[in-house]
């Protein structure tokens, strides 16, 4: 158990739909990281939070959103899925905005269909 | 953009031979970390080098920092089964996120 959470672990629904992914950092960690993992992409950064605000952003589409609560917690929000979705969602969280050491959640593994 | 190559993509060796995966970038990196990561499972980071040529070694894994810093290795020595894994080389870019090489597939046969 790295301490990082993320739920659900699976989670298949339809083109179209709207998911929210949950993860809880390590405690005493005030970043939050999402990638998405693909076959063809590999691992893509996302979005990163830092105590509740956005710090920075990669490669995220305007159908997906995220935010980081008053708890830390962080909720990475996809709408509008496409088949092209379908991936590994990983959050991984740090103490600080800029340390070396990411702890990685086990992921949630979308599939849309 | 900044990009990390990763070579091979897959490998495939009998138990007890030693391996060299490469990750190369034409950017230099404050810094680079390996990765493992086990179906199912998010990645574990194994290592992080800052200063180049510098070199760290866990176990029968040695970690090799370019003196640029543009590129780094893993050599495993005598690889076990239990090494099988992703192997996943990551470098911090300039604008401070972690950029992730595309991997390498390691199957150690017993």
């Amino acid at each position: 158990d790295s301490g990082v959470t993320q739920t659900p672990k699976h989670l298949i629904t339809a083109t179209g739909q709207r998911v929210t992914l949950r993860c809880s950092p390590r405690s005493g960690d005030l970043s939050v990281y999402w990638y998405q993992q693909s076959l063809d992409q590999g691992l893509q950064f996302l979005i990163q939070y830092y105590n509740g605000e956005e710090r920075a952003k990669g490669n995220i589409l305007e159908r997906f959103s995220a935010q980081q609560f008053p708890d830390l917690h962080s909720e990475l929000n996809l709408s509008s899925l496409e088949l092209g979705d379908s991936a590994l969602y990983f959050c991984a969280s740090t103490e600080g905005d800029w340390n070396y050491g990411y702890t990685f959640g086990s992921g949630t593994r979308l599939t849309v269909v | 953009t900044q990009l990390l190559e990763q070579s091979p993509q897959f490998l495939s060796i009998q138990e007890g031979e030693n391996l060299t995966v490469y990750c190369n970038s034409s950017s230099v990196f404050s810094s680079l970390q390996w990765y493992r990561q086990e179906p199912g499972e998010g990645p574990v980071l194994l290592v992080t080098v800052v200063t180049g040529g510098e070199v760290k070694k866990l176990k029968r894994l040695t970690f090799q920092f370019g003196d640029a810093r543009k590129d780094s290795s893993l050599h495993i020595t005598a690889a076990q089964p239990g090494d099988t894994g992703l192997y996943l080389c990551a470098g911090r870019s300039t604008r401070g996120k972690l950029i992730f090489g595309q991997g390498t597939t390691l199957q150690v046969k017993p």
